[in-house]
């Protein structure tokens, strides 16, 4: 089991470029998460998916965001047109099945918009 | 809306000693899960220990334990024998009972001192 893998670890853009996150989860889990982290705010929950489908968005920050999850091993986080308040770590996770289940975290992307 | 709060954003504890960081939630649910995560100086997020609010008995985990208190709505950490190695940022977080959307405390960052 590699974990879920995310890339890139660090990403530095200007303002006004689309950037995108990527997130391979763990085999067979049915859910991936995308999270943010920044010192204002703490861990924030962006989006979810469950079996690729989108189940609650309420957390995008506004239309630049946006988030895919094509098939069971692949997720992209794209950001577009970024901005420098976007700079922050972005976390995806995944879980197997339930509520209970803990979410198994990637490394996580420190992305940096100048 | 559920939130998260821990009221305590810095901590430190002489090594091999006992600390205990605090953690209160605000649900209207009944049903719910309850978790502590560690993100040390890597940026890794690793789950601690959970707990089900239908369960009265406190979770433990080897040197990780928790007492919960499901009328106070109150769930804090305790670490005992602390080391070096548990020197991180420690965040509580909650999940609904057939929800999957895990929401996360401002987090505590717990120095241990040689």
């Amino acid at each position: 089991d590699a974990g879920v893998i995310q890339s890139p670890r660090h990403e530095v853009t200007e303002m006004g470029q689309e950037v995108t996150l990527r997130c391979k989860p763990i085999s067979g889990h049915d859910y991936l998460f995308w999270y943010r982290q920044t010192m204002m705010r703490g861990l924030e929950l962006l989006i979810y998916f469950n079996n690729n489908v989108p189940i609650d968005d309420s957390g995008m920050p506004e239309d630049r965001f946006s988030a895919k999850m094509p098939n069971a091993s692949f997720s992209t986080l794209k950001i577009q047109p970024s901005e420098p308040r976007d700079s922050a770590v972005y976390f995806c996770a995944s879980s197997p099945r339930t509520e209970y289940s803990p979410l198994h975290f990637g490394n996580g992307t420190r992305l940096t918009v100048t | 809306a559920q939130t998260v709060t821990q009221s305590q954003p810095e901590m430190s504890v002489q090594e091999a000693e006992t600390v205990t960081l605090s953690c209160t939630y605000d649900t209207s649910e009944n049903n719910y899960y309850l978790f502590w995560y560690k993100q040390p100086p890597s940026r890794q997020m690793i789950l601690v220990i959970r707990q089900e609010a239908y369960k009265q008995q406190n979770a433990t985990e080897n040197r990780f334990s928790v007492n919960f208190q499901k009328a106070a709505k109150s769930f804090s950490l305790k670490i005992s024998d602390s080391q070096l190695g548990d020197t991180a940022m420690y965040f509580c977080a909650f999940t609904r009972f057939n929800n999957n959307d895990m929401r996360f405390g401002a987090g505590t960052r717990l120095t241990v001192k040689p």
